[in-house]
């Protein structure tokens, strides 16, 4: 079936350095992908996202690259805080045959001060 | 701060019992997407409303269903309730029903099965 596989489950890193996650997708018909933060005990928040026909997106520290060819998507964080320690998710989304998202299994960002 | 509510925060039931789920839209939100997380994982979607009508669903069994009313809020009811239906269960809103659409959370519902 369809799925997004996320890597590393865990990464920890130390304060100002980058950090970097990976997805990889399976169903062609995706055609947006978002980035989600998960703070504890709250909902996840989107931090950043790209669309099919968009190769690289970049806002302030955060920026995302997606090869559709390989169906790979990345997130770069650079310049790391403190408070950029969370669970991050990628996902997945289409809307051909009706609405539908996949969400990867997450990746827990510990950055030491 | 999302806008998105939802009631009640934590739940706890026993297994073969039903539960309702409630969530508000996020104001002028016309679309409410519902996922259920498991411990230590990604969320899971369960199914997507737009104008009343389901517009989506992912891998759940018929005995999840939902209902989005007039003024876009939703719920989420769950029938014969089984152990693994532990979880937290989210609700988002969006502006409009595609992919594309921003999708706002809210923080969630607990559920425990015993």
């Amino acid at each position: 079936g369809e799925n997004v596989e996320q890597h590393p489950s865990t990464l920890s890193v130390q304060e100002g350095d980058s950090a970097v996650i990976k997805c990889t997708y399976s169903d062609s018909a995706s055609n947006y992908f978002p980035w989600y933060k998960q703070e504890l005990g709250k909902g996840p928040q989107l931090i950043i996202d790209i669309r099919s026909n968009v190769g690289e997106k970049k806002d302030q520290r955060i920026a995302v690259t997606l090869n559709k060819t390989a169906k790979h998507f990345s997130l770069h964080i650079t310049e790391t805080q403190p408070e950029d320690s969370a669970v991050y998710f990628c996902a997945a989304s289409r809307d051909t045959g009706g609405f539908k998202t996949i969400f990867g299994a997450g990746t827990r960002l510990f950055v030491k001060a | 701060e999302t806008g998105v509510t939802q009631s009640p925060t934590h739940l706890i039931k026993t297994r073969g019992q039903q539960v309702t789920l409630r969530c508000s839209s996020q104001s002028g939100h016309n679309t409410v997407s519902w996922y259920q997380q498991a411990l230590g994982q990604g969320p899971q979607f369960i199914f997507q409303y737009y104008r009343e009508e389901e517009n989506g669903r992912g891998n759940f069994p018929p005995r999840f269903s939902g209902l989005q009313f007039p003024n876009y809020s939703s719920e989420l009811n769950v029938n014969a309730l089984e152990l693994d239906d532990s979880a937290l269960y989210l609700c988002a809103s969006s502006l409009v029903h595609t992919a594309e659409s921003i999708q706002y959370f809210g923080a969630g519902t607990r559920l425990s099965v015993l």
